[in-house]
């Protein structure tokens, strides 16, 4: 089976900080995905990459960046961490063949900024 | 631009009976389409996917779901609901972007179901 892991379940930052949030996947994946979900709202894409060191800007990158190194992992940075980014935050991955690979998803990081 | 519609937020049913949740997309191709099922405080877990062929797709669970081209739909049914089946639901497309595809989401069912 799949595996995504994502390095914390729960986060409290203070306004300001810079946060990492990071994400593993054991598939040799090419494809990584953070999205993040809000009640209401539903999964929305943040950032994207379908090789190392490639990224691509979601729907709401705002606020956010990432960083690709290694094909397992892929990590979100919240530069300047700000009470709205309060949200839980999903990581996933998949083949990069055509779209219907499903993604695999992590358990989430519930970011709390104060 | 691509878009996924679920036009119900919540859902309840009692258990046995028969469910039907609404997914309507947004997409200029042949769309693939999915859909994922959330426990409270867990990930999202693949229910079922549309690549192309037969409309009808079998998924985990007992879960099925019919694509409709002239509709631009593909709504999910299970016959009949187990109390167990009480999370969140959420439709998904494949649309092509920067050399690979990336998966657009709707805003989710919350499905609870009655003893």
């Amino acid at each position: 089976d799949v595996k995504v892991t994502q390095s914390s379940r729960y986060l409290v930052k203070r306004t300001g900080e810079k946060v990492f949030l990071e994400c593993v996947q054991d598939m040799d994946h090419e494809n990584m995905f953070w999205y993040r979900q809000d009640p209401g709202l539903g999964l929305r894409l943040i950032y994207f990459s379908y090789d190392v060191k490639m990224k691509e800007k979601g729907d709401i990158p705002e606020g956010y960046s990432v960083s690709r190194e290694k094909k397992e992992r892929f990590s979100l940075i919240l530069e300047s961490a700000s009470t709205n980014q309060t949200s839980m935050y999903l990581c996933a991955s998949s083949y990069r063949g055509p779209g219907g690979s499903p993604l695999h998803f992590g358990n989430g990081t519930r970011l709390t900024v104060t | 631009a691509q878009s996924v519609t679920q036009p119900d937020i919540h859902i309840t049913v009692s258990e046995g009976a028969s469910l039907e949740l609404r997914c309507n997309y947004s997409y200029g191709a042949t769309p693939y389409l999915f859909w994922y099922v959330q426990s409270p405080g867990q990930g999202l877990q693949l229910l079922l996917k549309y690549f192309s062929g037969d409309t009808l797709v079998q998924g985990i669970k007992g879960f099925e779901a019919e694509f409709k081209r002239s509709q631009s739909s593909f709504n999910l049914r299970k016959p009949s609901v187990h109390w167990s089946d009480a999370a969140e639901y959420f439709c998904a497309v494949g649309a092509r972007a920067s050399g690979t595809y990336k998966y657009i989401f709707g805003t989710g069912t919350r499905l609870k179901v009655l003893a």
